[in-house]
């Protein structure tokens, strides 16, 4: 199972966008991935899935190039409640799925 | 709402005590798991089970055990706690398998002593 890197904090400003990689160079064929948002106190939630090239939704895009070797989260604008922690999830249709350690986010004014 | 639900926010139990975490979800899913998260090493999965009476080893299955007799109701047991046992622990359940979509409970954090 693909292990995935990703790191471990990143800081940024409001209004700003933020990219945040993981890397997963062992994905398999059936693997997708898929990234989740963890507020203090709370359990993670879904974000954002994709299998290949750019999945968008109305919070954030997935980028994931070719080799699908490694992902990239986009955040536009980022707010201030956008502080958290990020993971990235590798997994197939089965339970074999592995997240990443995760990347807190600090979104300053 | 999806709703998942854990026993206890905040437990604290004594080295060597039997230690039972319960999760209730409420959308039919099949598919529900036990994590451990831990600063620095993220969410790591300690067991899941598929289906009723059914379970599947995770990464870190060592000192504990799990059981499943109802599909909404998930136990996680700690057979004799220890302090690295001190963590916070998580339910998520989902419908499909590792590729569908998670609900997560608030989360149970454990402190033994």
């Amino acid at each position: 199972l693909a292990k995935t890197t990703q790191p471990i904090s990143m800081d940024s400003y409001e209004g700003q966008e933020v990219n945040i990689t993981c890397s997963h160079n062992n994905i398999a064929t059936n693997d997708y991935i898929t990234w989740y948002q963890q507020f203090p106190s709370q359990g993670p939630r879904f974000i954002i899935q994709g299998y290949k090239t750019k999945v968008t939704n109305e919070v954030a895009s997935l980028f994931i190039p070719a080799d699908r070797k490694s992902s990239t989260l986009s955040l536009p604008r980022v707010s201030l409640s956008d502080t958290a922690v990020y993971y990235c999830l590798v997994g197939d249709y089965n339970n074999d799925m592995r997240f990443g350690a995760g990347t807190r986010l600090t979104v300053k004014p | 709402d999806v709703k998942v639900t854990q026993s206890s926010r905040y437990l604290v139990k004594r080295t060597g005590e039997k230690v039972f975490l319960e999760c209730v979800q409420d959308m039919d899913h099949e598919n529900m798991f036990w994590y451990r998260q831990d600063p620095g090493l993220g969410l790591r999965l300690i067991y899941f089970s598929y289906d009723v009476k059914m379970k599947e080893k995770g990464d870190i299955p060592e000192g504990y055990s799990v059981s499943r007799e109802k599909k909404e109701r998930f136990s996680l047991i700690l057979e004799s706690a220890s302090t690295n046992q001190t963590s916070m622990y998580l339910c998520a359940s989902s419908r499909g398998g590792g590729r569908d979509e998670q609900y997560f409970g608030p989360g149970t954090r454990l402190t033994v002593t």
